[in-house]
């Protein structure tokens, strides 16, 4: 696609419930990065993933956080069993290999209530 | 440990009037920095990257490593340039893919 593509826009979860966000990256692109945006706060780093290969996930808060890409593009990030301090943007972005600059997605509001 | 800092979480000022937005970092090594910009609505989106010493929209930016700082400039500011700004840093370490460590954004805000 023309961009890198999230969904939904809007999630309200309740406390507890578990939560599958999507991501679909620019075509071609080899890596794939989610962050997490906390309300007045600049994105953190999530994790990485190059092709299928997650080569980094020194950035998910705790093992309630899971992110997967089975065929090296499209993404899912899994939040289990969630709280509210998960209540952020979660920002998905792509890019060639060796280039910083990233295309972000416009990211998932997840609020759990 | 690595860390961006950008001290103003707002700046405000009149059309015309010179822009400097502030960004320190912490870095054992040798960084690459960058600056993202986020328009009301819009997503984030690279504005420039030092290692590119490009002028994009009128915007530059030095990196200083004696002072550890990469301030954003831009002498005669426009209404269209209130945006939040976040300053980003990235080890630059191949299997980590370039990941990125952004401040914590500040908010320009251009009154006409």
């Amino acid at each position: 696609g023309a961009g890198v593509s999230q969904s939904p826009r809007y999630k309200v979860a309740k406390r507890g419930q578990d939560v599958a966000l999507r991501c679909d990256p620019i075509s071609g692109h080899v890596s794939l990065f989610w962050y997490q945006q906390a309300l007045g706060q600049g994105p953190e780093f999530l994790t990485y993933f190059q092709n299928e290969a997650q080569l980094d996930k020194s950035g998910l808060p705790s093992d309630r956080f899971f992110a997967e890409r089975p065929e090296g593009s499209v993404s899912t990030l899994k939040i289990q069993r969630t709280q509210q301090e998960d209540s952020a943007v979660y920002l998905c972005a792509s890019s060639l290999v060796g280039d910083y600059g990233y295309t972000f997605g416009s990211g998932t509001r997840l609020t759990v209530v | 440990a690595q860390r961006v800092t950008q001290p103003e979480k707002l700046l405000s000022v009149f059309k015309g009037a010179p822009v400097e937005l502030k960004c320190n970092y912490s870095y054992s090594g040798s960084p690459e920095l960058f600056w993202y910009v986020q328009y009301s609505r819009q997503r984030l989106q690279l504005l420039l990257r030092h290692i590119s010493r490009e002028s994009i929209k009128g915007f530059t930016a030095d990196l200083n490593k004696g002072e550890t700082s990469f301030h954003l400039k831009k002498p005669f500011a426009q209404e269209e340039d209130s945006a939040m700004y976040y300053c980003a840093l990235s080890s630059g370490i191949y299997n980590q893919g370039g990941k990125l460590i952004f401040g914590q954004g500040t908010e320009l805000s251009v009154k006409p």
